[in-house]
């Protein structure tokens, strides 16, 4: 069962633009909720995360939202660059402390166009 | 400043060959994980590793072993390949017990089983 879901596969935006990734999950005791980047043929890099206590946590041009009522998490990225292109994985966890039950969305393509 | 380093990044096996997915990481971190990513579904955790000399069953460990070989080394090893194990396989580490843990993975290993 997957218990968290990335329902797009795909997503593209003109550069400049601003990139909505969404992500929703099932389980209501994940409390601690992550990012993370993949360029082809290379591993996922961690991108931004946010803990259940908070409803927003900015990094630059990425900010992630949290919202615990609709068990949803999305990732913006203001202003979207063509660097930015790549797949975007959500994951969850029960706590922040340790990765062994964390959960992957199955990623969203991000295309950012010049 | 490898990070972490798997290897093969390649392989193609025949059904019934066994093999061995090498991974070592040179941040000191505690934990360590092995991943497969299937297309069309997130990262899921095969086994993990803790601290050096413990090993736990993630998600999905039918059809696999791993070794904790030191604090810097961790194997994953196929007896008995088989097309269901065909998929992209990700090593990761982090410090483990840190607030805000957060992986650092290898580049993958693309395993083919015909």
């Amino acid at each position: 069962d997957q218990q968290v879901k990335q329902n797009s596969p795909s997503l593209s935006v003109q550069e400049g633009r601003i990139s909505i990734l969404n992500c929703d999950y099932t389980n209501s005791m994940f409390d601690y909720f992550l990012w993370y980047k993949k360029y082809p043929a290379e591993g996922p890099t961690f991108l931004i995360s946010i803990s259940s206590i908070k409803d927003k946590n900015e990094d630059g041009r990425f900010t992630v939202f949290l919202n615990k009522s609709a068990k949803h998490l999305s990732l913006h990225i203001v202003p979207s660059q063509p660097g930015d292109s790549a797949v975007y994985f959500c994951a969850a966890s029960r706590d922040a402390y340790n990765n062994n039950d964390m959960r992957f969305g199955a990623g969203t393509r991000l295309t950012v166009k010049p | 400043n490898a990070g972490v380093t798997q290897t093969p990044k390649f392989q193609v096996l025949k059904t019934g060959q066994s093999m061995t997915l090498q991974c070592a990481q040179d941040m000191n971190h505690n934990s360590m994980y092995w991943y497969r990513q299937d297309p069309g579904m997130g990262l899921r955790l095969i086994y993990y590793s803790a601290s050096e000399g413990t090993t736990d069953k993630g998600e999905v460990p039918n059809g696999y072993n791993v070794s904790r070989l030191n604090k810097r080394e961790f194997s994953l090893r196929l007896e008995s390949a088989a097309p269901s194990q065909t998929s992209v396989y990700f090593c990761a580490s982090s410090e483990h017990r840190a607030n805000n843990e957060k992986l650092f993975f290898g580049s993958g290993t693309q395993l083919s089983v015909l």
